[in-house]
């Protein structure tokens, strides 16, 4: 099975600084990649699919990138809000797996 | 508005079995693939399986396979999960969440509020 390897694991930033969180596939899965953000206590919220489309009502600070087996999430000026673990999650074909997570924190 | 709503959740001795349940309203539950998703307390998301809008194909994780089954009614707009041989390592919270078809993929796209299985003794 591909596996999906996100870093930083945690990371810790002050407002307005651009955030970028990094996802590798084990194998190419083309552009097949979703990103999702968990607030403390919340459900899953869909960010971004197709690598760089951005899900309906989500603020445009949110972007993604990359294709194959790099892929990127990054906010552009990150806000109080933002706090959240980030998951890619690949959906080339099950098992559609998710990253093990990465955890943003304001500093 | 999409609404799905988990039940059956709570506590199983190990080697037992629980059926979840999933009530979708605010779409055409029909036209839609259907997952579910766990989390472990204080861990990360894990895709436990999925089911074709005609429930024709499932498709799960290697760590449940044989041991759960996903299933749908569409005319009752239910999702369910069968579990059996349940194992420590599977309490988790378990969400119902709606796949939308992109480029010939499902992901998903919006999930309910999850409920929580306890595998103890």
């Amino acid at each position: 099975d591909i596996q999906m390897t996100q870093s930083p694991s945690s990371l810790s930033a002050s407002v307005g600084d651009r955030v970028t969180i990094t996802c590798r596939a084990s194998q190419g899965i083309s552009n097949y990649l979703a990103w999702y953000q968990q607030k403390p206590g919340k459900v899953p919220k869909l960010l971004i699919y197709a690598a760089s489309t951005l899900q309906s009502g989500v603020p445009s600070r949110f972007s993604g990138s990359g294709s194959g087996t790099d892929f990127t999430l990054t906010i552009s000026s990150l806000q109080p809000e933002d706090v959240a673990t980030y998951y890619c999650q690949k959906y080339d074909g099950a098992p559609r797996t998710f990253g093990q997570g990465t955890k943003v924190e304001i500093k | 508005e999409v609404q799905l709503v988990e039940s059956g959740g709570g506590l199983v001795q190990p080697g037992g079995s629980l059926r979840l349940s999933c009530a979708a309203s605010g779409f055409t539950f029909s036209r839609y693939w259907m997952s579910w998703v766990r989390q472990a307390p204080g861990k990360g998301l894990e895709w436990v399986a999925n089911i074709k809008q005609d429930g024709s194909e499932e498709y799960y994780v290697d760590s449940v396979r044989g041991r759960f089954t996903v299933s749908r009614d569409n005319a009752k707009n239910s999702l369910y999960l069968q579990m059996s041989s349940l194992r420590a390592e599977d309490t988790a919270v378990y969400y119902c969440a709606r796949d939308f078809l992109t480029a010939r993929r499902v992901t998903s796209d919006y999930w309910g509020q999850g409920t929580l299985v306890t595998v103890s003794s």
